[in-house]
């Protein structure tokens, strides 16, 4: 089956440690984006790739790092700089869906808890 | 980019309709809207998505009023798996650009049995 995995989906690190969220894909598509999101609220971009080897900040880049060394994989390292790290931490991907148009696919979600 | 209203909850009776209003005054005349939902701790799922004319699939109807500035989604028979929250979301067609989708805080559709 064709999507988007996320791993581990609970994670529990000690504060000033940085830790690397997983997000593969096997869609084929070219972007992929990291949101955040916290109790309540909606979702917020903190980075995004349109393609292999190029990446930019969205709208809470800081105390975050990605890379794209491949187009299936995407990661995220939450860094000791960031300093309310705790959240839900959703990875997506944009591509034609089934009805033609384009349409953002979600992973199910890595939860971070940070003590 | 368009951004969009929605009401902060609302609750729907089991096997009724539930109708959940959008407004997008701001949308300009080549961007779609989007419907998404989101079921407690996954991630966001499509729903349907629409231009100006009303679409229907197995999943939801998408009412779009002919100013374009609001938008009712309907889930014809509300069930108890449907609660979740939802969000209303304008983008441009055919653009991956990341700056194209905005996810407010949507609406929290609570199924009643």
């Amino acid at each position: 089956d064709g999507g988007i995995t996320q791993s581990p989906k609970y994670l529990f690190r000690k504060e000033g440690q940085n830790v690397t969220l997983s997000c593969e894909q096997n869609l084929n598509h070219d972007a992929m984006y990291w949101y955040r999101q916290d109790p309540g609220q909606g979702l917020r971009l903190i980075y995004y790739s349109q393609i292999v080897n190029d990446f930019q900040k969205g709208d809470i880049a800081e105390g975050y790092s990605v890379s794209r060394e491949k187009k299936e994989s995407f990661p995220l390292t939450v860094t000791s700089a960031q300093k309310n790290p705790t959240a839900f931490y959703l990875c997506a991907s944009t591509g034609l869906g089934q009805t033609g148009s384009y349409e953002q696919y979600f992973g199910p979600g890595t939860r971070l808890t940070v003590t | 980019d368009a951004k969009t209203t929605q009401p902060t909850s609302m609750d729907c009776a089991e096997g009724r309709a539930a109708n959940l209003p959008c407004n997008h005054s701001t949308i300009s005349g080549n961007e779609y809207v989007y419907w998404y939902r989101q079921i407690h701790s996954q991630g966001p799922q499509y729903i349907i998505h629409g231009l100006k004319n009303n679409e229907t699939n197995e999943m939801a109807s998408l009412i779009i009023t002919e100013d374009r500035k609001s938008s009712t989604l309907i889930l014809p028979h509300a069930t108890l798996r449907d609660t979740a929250v939802y969000y209303c979301i304008v983008r441009g067609y055919g653009q991956t650009g990341a700056n194209n989708l905005f996810f407010g805080t949507g609406t929290r559709l609570t199924v009643i049995p």
